[in-house]
């Protein structure tokens, strides 16, 4: 599987777009862009996934590029309640794989 | 009702014991996981059961059992604990393998002192 690069802590204002940054520069054509968090003391939670085109759904959006090789998680909204690890994880025909992820605080 | 249910949520123990942690799923997914979430936060996958069959097994020691009664439920077993066993456990499902959209339990946190 591709591996991803994504920052290691973000801030956010409450209220504001949270845009989360990854790099997978070496995806290949058959694998997807997995987005998962991880709330303190819970277990990861899904938000979304795409291939090549961009997504929306009630959590968040993700924006593909059109060379594949970078995506952003965007939260359009962020609250107190998005604080969290988030995940960003490139998938083929195997498990999915998580990283370090980036640590996103929401600030009020 | 929750999805994904682990129990118990914590768990301490002995090194040498055996203790076993059990996961139920409601969603009707046909796949279950098991994942281990050490102290760096690391997440790594231990096991993936289809249909109560066996079809991923990562470089896990043999003191780690999986067990799959039936495909809403697999528990895990753990014999001779060992300090470096004290993790996050995680169970998950989903309904396949392939685009796997994974539903994760609360977790067990085990300590073996």
């Amino acid at each position: 599987d591709a591996k991803t690069t994504q920052p290691t802590s973000m801030d956010c204002a409450e209220g504001r777009a949270a845009n989360l940054p990854c790099n997978h520069s070496t995806i290949s054509g058959n694998e997807y862009v997995y987005w998962y968090r991880q709330i303190h003391s819970q277990g990861p939670q899904y938000i979304i996934h795409g291939l090549k085109n961009n997504e929306t759904n009630e959590m968040a959006s993700l924006i593909i590029t059109e060379d594949r090789k970078s995506s952003t998680l965007i939260l359009p909204h962020a609250t107190l309640r998005d604080t969290a690890v988030y995940y960003c994880i490139v998938k083929g025909n195997t498990p999915l794989v998580f990283g370090k992820g980036t640590r996103l605080s929401v600030i009020a | 009702d929750t999805a994904v249910s682990q129990t118990p949520k914590y768990l301490v123990t002995q090194m040498g014991n055996d203790k076993s942690i059990k996961c139920e799923q409601n969603l009707g997914h046909d796949t279950m996981y098991w994942y281990k979430q050490d102290s760096k936060k690391f997440l790594k996958i231990m096991f993936s059961y289809n249909n109560k069959e066996l079809i991923i097994n990562e470089t896990v020691p043999n003191r780690f059992s999986p067990k799959s009664p039936d495909k809403a439920h697999l528990n895990l077993h753990i014999n001779s604990l060992e300090l470096g066993d004290s993790a996050v456990y995680f169970c998950a499902s989903s309904q396949g393998t392939v685009l796997e959209k994974l539903f994760f339990g609360s977790g067990t946190q085990l300590s073996v002192l």
